[in-house]
């Protein structure tokens, strides 16, 4: 069946340093992919989303490429920020709208 | 703000026990999803209901049950409560229920089984 497998944390880094949350699926056919995050204590909100191969999503300066040809769809920014420590999850989009998630990946970022 | 309300935002019960989650979903949505997270097996898709149908079924246990009503607010029951039925419960919406359409997610339920 579909499933998402993403890399996983904590991952701890430093302000401005340059961040990568791998992310790899499973599928049958061509699934829109997503990023969502979580802040403490909140939902998760939508970050991104890819709805086709090789598409770009981004948002708040996070980045990621719908690879068709490795199956993956890694996140990426380029300089973090404290405010964007929580956690990331990916996730592909079922038939019927509801959404496949991987484990989820614990970024910190300290000052 | 994500437009989805979930209430209660803890409940605190014992095992055996039955419960009600409620869930409102943003307005306009006519899909709403119920999900579990918990530490061990992450974030579980339990059930979809567009329009007052269910539509998809996940990995829900028959103790559980739920149902969307006509003016789109759903409930999630929970019956015979395990301890291992401890864990956050989200509810999320979407517009059109279809894979391009995102998911809009609720701050959660708590629940606690002792």
């Amino acid at each position: 069946g579909n499933s998402v497998t993403q890399m996983e944390g904590p991952v701890t880094l430093s302000e401005e340093a340059f961040l990568t949350i791998n992310c790899t699926y499973t599928a049958t056919g061509y699934p829109s992919l997503f990023w969502y995050v979580q802040y403490p204590g909140e939902g998760l909100q939508l970050l991104l989303k890819a709805t086709k191969a090789d598409d770009k999503g981004s948002n708040k300066g996070f980045e990621a490429t719908y690879r068709k040809e490795t199956t993956s769809f890694h996140l990426e920014k380029g300089s973090v920020q404290v405010s964007d420590s929580a956690v990331y999850f990916c996730a592909l989009g079922g038939s019927q709208g509801n959404l496949i998630f991987g484990k989820g990946t614990k970024l910190s970022v300290k000052p | 703000d994500s437009g989805v309300t979930q209430t209660p935002k803890h409940l605190i019960t014992a095992t055996g026990q039955r419960v009600t989650l409620r869930c409102s979903p943003r307005s306009g949505d006519l899909s709403v999803y119920w999900y579990q997270q918990s530490l061990d097996q992450g974030l579980q898709f339990l059930i979809q209901y567009y329009n007052g149908e269910e539509r998809a079924k996940g990995n829900i246990l028959e103790r559980f049950s739920a149902q969307q009503f006509p003016d789109l607010h759903s409930e999630l029951n929970l019956s015979s409560l395990e301890l291992g039925d401890s864990a956050l419960y989200f509810c999320a919406s979407s517009a059109t229920g279809t894979d391009n359409s995102p998911l809009h997610f609720g701050n959660g339920t708590r629940l606690t089984v002792t």
